[in-house]
């Protein structure tokens, strides 16, 4: 069973609407990661938070806004989203350094913007 | 610029062996990833590699070979619930995982 919770599971949003997507780690790590998961392309990383610092931003349109108030929750605020925004949003955290360092995901929230 | 190939999608039927194969193209290597993600679900770790030869875990192995910049991930005994997408993923000299698009693999009876 995992030990990172997303939620919603899924969601509907209108181009206009404004909405967040909740990740909770419950494993003690200290990173924690927003991906976006398209049909048949590799995983996308968006913003990645050390210590509730945010230390990547890969050139993520400002419609999305990461928030991380601790280092067990994080979140993704969405507003003003394109239809091309629509995919799978996985979570994930780790402790954070090395090469050893593995990710562990969330479930993820398969959004679809109208 | 960073690049990991794997088949799109492979065929096997229960009870054989399948391999699936990564080749890689990355600024520095700092370990390779293999995850499986059912769909619907959240992709789960498999296996990570470093050095170069095979990890046995069980039914599933993974090789490597970084003078080729080659990975594979070997599943043996089949399964039904093996039925899954299977992700590669190279971390780069910043530490950076680079994912493949991933490799479904489709397991008949």
């Amino acid at each position: 069973e995992t030990g990172v919770t997303q939620t919603p599971r899924h969601l509907v949003m209108g181009m206009t609407n404004k909405k967040s997507l909740k990740c909770e780690q419950h494993l003690g790590h200290n990173a924690m990661y927003w991906y976006k998961q398209s049909a048949k392309k590799p995983l996308e990383l968006m913003f990645v938070y050390n210590f509730k610092e945010q230390t990547e931003n890969n050139s993520v349109p400002s419609r999305f806004s990461p928030e991380c108030p601790n280092s067990s929750h994080l979140f993704l605020h969405l507003h003003t989203l394109q239809p091309e925004d629509s995919a799978l949003y996985l979570c994930a955290s780790s402790q954070g350094g090395g090469d050893t360092d593995t990710q562990y995901f969330g479930p993820g929230t398969r959004l679809t913007v109208l | 610029g960073q690049n990991i190939d794997q088949p799109t999608e492979m065929t096997a039927t229960e009870g054989a062996i399948v391999q699936i194969n990564c080749t890689y193209q990355t600024s520095g290597f700092n370990g390779l990833f293999w995850y499986q993600q059912h769909a619907g679900e959240a992709p789960t770790f498999l296996s990570y590699n470093v050095l170069d030869g095979l990890e046995e875990k069980g039914r599933f192995s993974s090789f490597l070979s970084r003078s080729k910049g080659y990975s594979y991930l070997l599943l043996k005994e089949l399964q039904m619930k093996d039925s899954a997408s299977y992700l590669c993923a190279v971390k780069d000299s910043n530490y950076q995982l680079i994912w493949g698009a991933g490799t479904k693999l489709i397991i008949k009876p």
